[in-house]
């Protein structure tokens, strides 16, 4: 499967710990996502990498939430001290940087928090 | 700021219907690229289509068709004889030439349910 990958796929975790999850992208990519998507809505941007720079940093993403991509590969979504509104999918996404924009972005199955 | 409004929350039709699913954008952009997504139960979000704002000609590929025009802000999707598996929530995005990492924002989403 050369698709984006995410894992776990699913985690309940009691309020007030910290939740890692894992976005491995498609292989030649070299820009990579971060969005959230609570139940009914569509999916809301967080924060991209290109290579390992941390670009864009959504408001959204409050300084509970870290997030890394150390060698321009794979990425971490940490989130400390989680909250019941926490609870949400997140979602990783990959695409190609060929320096014009308008590249397509591709999702992974996503991540699916439960904060109790 | 952009904005992607799906007027329609749900849809219900018989299996071989038609259906055709609005949406709206807003731009200030004159360069911007528009995207149907389509997200099974299992959460993944698929890239179907993509379209340039520089091209409105509409195509159709396979039993998928849309229509671009951007005199009215639109970009409408339609499915033609419709199928069981085509049940799913479809997300309408935009993502402007001038945004950093091309970053997408998503309507709502319309929820389709196919009956056999």
């Amino acid at each position: 499967d050369t698709g984006v990958s995410q894992n776990p796929r699913h985690k309940i975790t009691k309020r007030g710990q910290n939740v890692t999850f894992r976005c491995d992208p498609i292989s030649e990519h070299n820009r990579l996502y971060w969005y959230r998507q609570t139940l009914g809505q569509g999916p809301e941007f967080l924060t991209y990498f290109q290579n390992e720079a941390q670009l864009e940093k959504s408001r959204l993403l409050s300084d509970r939430f870290s997030a890394e991509r150390p060698k321009g590969s794979f990425s971490t979504l940490e989130i400390q001290r989680t909250e019941q509104g926490d609870s949400a999918m997140y979602l990783c996404a990959s695409s190609p940087h060929r320096g014009h924009s308008g590249n397509t972005i591709y999702f992974g199955e996503g991540s699916w928090l439960t904060v109790v | 700021a952009q904005k992607v409004t799906q007027a329609q929350t749900e849809i219900s039709v018989v299996e071989k219907e038609d259906v055709t699913l609005d949406c709206v954008y807003e731009t200030r952009d004159t360069t911007y690229y528009l995207f149907w997504y389509k997200q099974p139960p299992s959460g993944e979000l698929v890239f179907l289509i993509r379209r340039n704002s520089f091209d409105e000609q509409n195509e159709i590929s396979g039993r998928y068709s849309w229509n671009f025009q951007k005199s009215t802000s639109s970009f409408n999707f339609t499915i033609t004889a419709s199928q069981v598996v085509d049940s799913a929530v479809y997300f309408c995005a935009l993502s402007e030439a001038k945004a950093a990492g091309n970053k997408l924002t998503f309507g709502g989403g319309t929820r389709v349910l196919v009956k056999p």
